[in-house]
């Protein structure tokens, strides 16, 4: 069974540019979340999603940042504009609603602002 | 807020030792304990996990210990192998907001 999807997985902008992240989580999984991860730290929340509706969403810089899951299975997470400090890598996971304590997280997609 | 402290940030052992990483929680709500383990360039993978009405959980070489007065987890790994050299997150959740609040995570390096 294929895991967590997410592309690209490395992308490199300069400030102020647009970029979209795209994730397609595991078959069944109804449950899906955003989550930032900057070096040397852990993953923080941006946003979960309990089908389509985001269920929470209040760590989500909603100035710059948003996110959608159309039909409730793939999600795209764009950030506009970016900036500097948006450097980090964004991992997707999913999870299958009646055990949301495990995650499985895609490889995650790592971006550059310069 | 940082909910869940993790010691040490790095970790050296020999292969065969027994490594050990440390986490205190400050949400008595959280039920639910997981660790994860991240080699470079991937995601978090799930390793072992601990539900508070116990006191210790092992799954072959990983062991956590529970404290649940103390609000104090740990990862014991026996017999350290250089394959287990990767980065280590404790975690806390509260079941019913379901949200995962991760450590800052200890590189563990096993020399062979």
């Amino acid at each position: 069974e294929a895991g967590v999807v997410q592309s690209p997985r490395y992308k490199i902008i300069e400030k102020k540019q647009p970029v979209a992240f795209w994730c397609n989580p595991i078959s069944g999984h109804n449950t899906l979340y955003w989550y930032l991860q900057n070096l040397g730290q852990g993953p923080e929340l941006l946003i979960r999603y309990e089908n389509e509706e985001a269920v929470d969403d209040s760590q989500l810089p909603k100035d710059r940042f948003s996110a959608e899951r159309l039909k409730g299975v793939d999600s795209t997470l764009k950030i506009q504009p970016a900036e500097l400090g948006d450097s980090a890598v964004y991992l997707c996971a999913s999870s299958p609603t009646n055990f949301p304590g495990e995650l499985f997280f895609g490889e995650g997609s790592r971006l550059t602002v310069l | 807020q940082q909910q869940v402290k993790q010691s040490p940030q790095s970790l050296i052992v020999q292969k065969g030792g027994i490594s050990i990483i440390n986490c205190a929680y400050e949400n008595t709500a959280f039920d639910y304990f997981p660790w994860y383990q991240q080699f470079p360039g991937k995601g978090p993978a799930l390793l072992i996990a601990i539900r508070p009405d116990v006191s210790e959980k092992k799954e072959g070489r990983f062991t956590i210990s529970f404290n649940k007065s103390a609000k104090q987890f740990s990862l014991h790994i026996m017999d350290s192998q250089p394959g287990d050299s990767a980065t280590y997150f404790c975690a806390g959740q509260e079941t019913s907001g379901s949200r995962l609040t991760f450590g800052e995570g200890t590189q563990l390096t096993v020399n062979p």
